[in-house]
């Protein structure tokens, strides 16, 4: 089992809708979880960061977190071309291994 | 804006050959990552440092590749042989705080390619 889990998709959405973009992770110790976006041949930019159950709003993005299930989720609000990326997903600061880990990363595909 | 720098760009070298890549953290980021991340899959963590000490090496391939990061501040990965294998991307990162548990900030990657 990876230790952070992603549907590497391609997701595609029409743009304007919502995406919602998934993670999943094993190791309970994690305490602090970041979306990162890729553009193609780029390095990761950080977008979203949560530590704490419940949500967390940054303009167009919504961060999800339940830790009793072990699940993130990112929500993008009127999604637009300019969102087409991979998005990576990253759980950090273990109180079991203190290591950064990253998923595979999910395709974002908006369409216009 | 302060920026991980990460030298060189792009980088072609030849199997058996030895490459090294350098990082400057963001001044005062105590925690330094390197990545390798090959066309497709996401990032994976080869070596992470807590000021000059290694935290974990776990997925390093110590049989080739050697990091250091001497005074706490700038690191350099080395890679000796370089097998064709190695071709992917090699990622800097760092954050603030101990352990993963902030921000990481990426530079802008080396560009690897064995041929």
């Amino acid at each position: 089992q990876k230790e952070v889990e992603q549907n590497s998709g391609p997701l595609s959405v029409p743009e304007g809708a919502i995406a919602s973009l998934n993670c999943t992770y094993s190791d309970r110790g994690s305490q602090s979880f970041f979306w990162y976006r890729q553009y193609s041949g780029k390095s990761p930019e950080l977008i979203m960061f949560i530590y704490s159950n419940g949500d967390k709003e940054d303009g167009r993005f919504t961060a999800q977190l339940n830790k009793a299930s072990q699940y993130v989720s990112l929500l993008i609000r009127d999604s637009q071309p300019s969102d087409s990326a991979t998005y990576l997903c990253a759980a950090g600061g273990s109180s079991n291994t203190g290591k950064l880990i990253f998923g595979q990363g999910t395709t974002l595909q908006v369409k216009p | 804006e302060a920026e991980v720098a990460q030298s060189p760009r792009y980088k072609i070298t030849e199997k058996s050959q030895a490459v090294a890549f350098w990082c400057d953290p963001i001044s005062g980021h105590a925690t330094l990552y390197w990545y390798r991340q090959i066309l497709g899959q996401g990032p994976e963590l080869l070596v992470q440092f807590q000021d000059e000490s290694v935290v974990d090496d776990s997925q390093l391939p110590k049989d080739r590749f050697s990091a250091e990061r001497l005074k706490g501040v700038d690191s350099t990965l080395k890679i000796q042989p370089a097998e064709l294998g190695d071709s992917a991307m090699y990622l800097c990162a760092s954050s603030h705080r101990a352990l993963g548990g902030t921000e990481a900030f990426f530079g802008q990657g080396t560009r690897l390619t064995v041929v």
